[in-house]
């Protein structure tokens, strides 16, 4: 069983549509949530995070998580053709000892929005 | 503004060859990784690094070294190409942490290199 479980897609919307992205793990362990965009040909870039349970709100996006579920989700509303990029769900815990935190990815959710 | 630069965006190898990859990034941070990303496999770490000189190995190090001569460039290399190995490498940085819980240093990543091996 993977750590991290994310639909591959491709999952395809009309502009406006209010688009629910998910993904679940295994590790308990995991402290930190993120979600990185990734347009075609580029490298991803870092979208939101969010810290333990709750919810975050940035603009049209938001970020969930339910630790007691091991369940995150993404939410954009209002759909743009720009949204259309890869979405990566993406967990870490912290080491007290060395500071470092690492990245465990989910595959990717492909995201089409049509005009 | 973050900048991490990968040496070619495309590279295209024989089986044998012996590929170095380069990574270069200006903001001064300790931490760099090598990842590969294959379709339904996601990102998986090849090696990662927290200083010069020093390395250690992510989830998939096996036909991959690394090299971090100075702080702002590291290498991933391949001493012997295998087709298993074409791929997209991606490569990132982020800061050492330096406060508590409810941080998160963001890993910033380059453009990626798409390898090919004929």
């Amino acid at each position: 069983q993977k750590e991290v479980e994310q639909d591959p897609g491709p999952l395809s919307v009309p502009e406006g549509a209010i688009v629910s992205l998910n993904c679940t793990y295994s590790n308990s362990a995991f402290q930190y949530f993120m979600w990185y965009r990734q347009y075609s040909r580029k490298g991803p870039e870092l979208l939101m995070y969010t810290y333990s349970s709750g919810n975050k709100e940035d603009g049209r996006f938001t970020a969930q998580v339910d630790k007691s579920s091991k369940y995150i989700s993404l939410f954009i509303r209002d759909s743009q053709p720009s949204d259309s990029a890869t979405y990566l769900c993406a967990m870490s815990h912290l080491s007290r000892n060395t500071g470092f935190q690492k990245l465990v990815f989910g595959t990717g959710t492909r995201l089409l929005v049509s005009p | 503004d973050v900048k991490v630069t990968q040496s070619s965006r495309y590279l295209v190898k024989r089986t044998g060859e012996k590929v170095f990859l380069e990574c270069v990034q200006d903001m001064d941070h300790e931490n760099m990784f090598w990842y590969r990303q294959d379709p339904g496999l996601g990102l998986r770490l090849i090696y990662f690094s927290y200083d010069v000189k020093m390395k250690e190995k992510g989830d998939i190090p096996e036909g991959y070294s690394v090299s971090r001569e100075k702080k702002e460039r590291f290498s991933l290399i391949l001493e012997s190409a295998s087709t298993n190995q074409t791929s997209m490498y991606l490569c990132a940085s982020s800061s050492l942490s330096d406060s508590g819980f409810g941080s998160y240093n963001e890993q910033f990543f380059g453009p990626g290199t798409r390898l090919t091996v004929l």
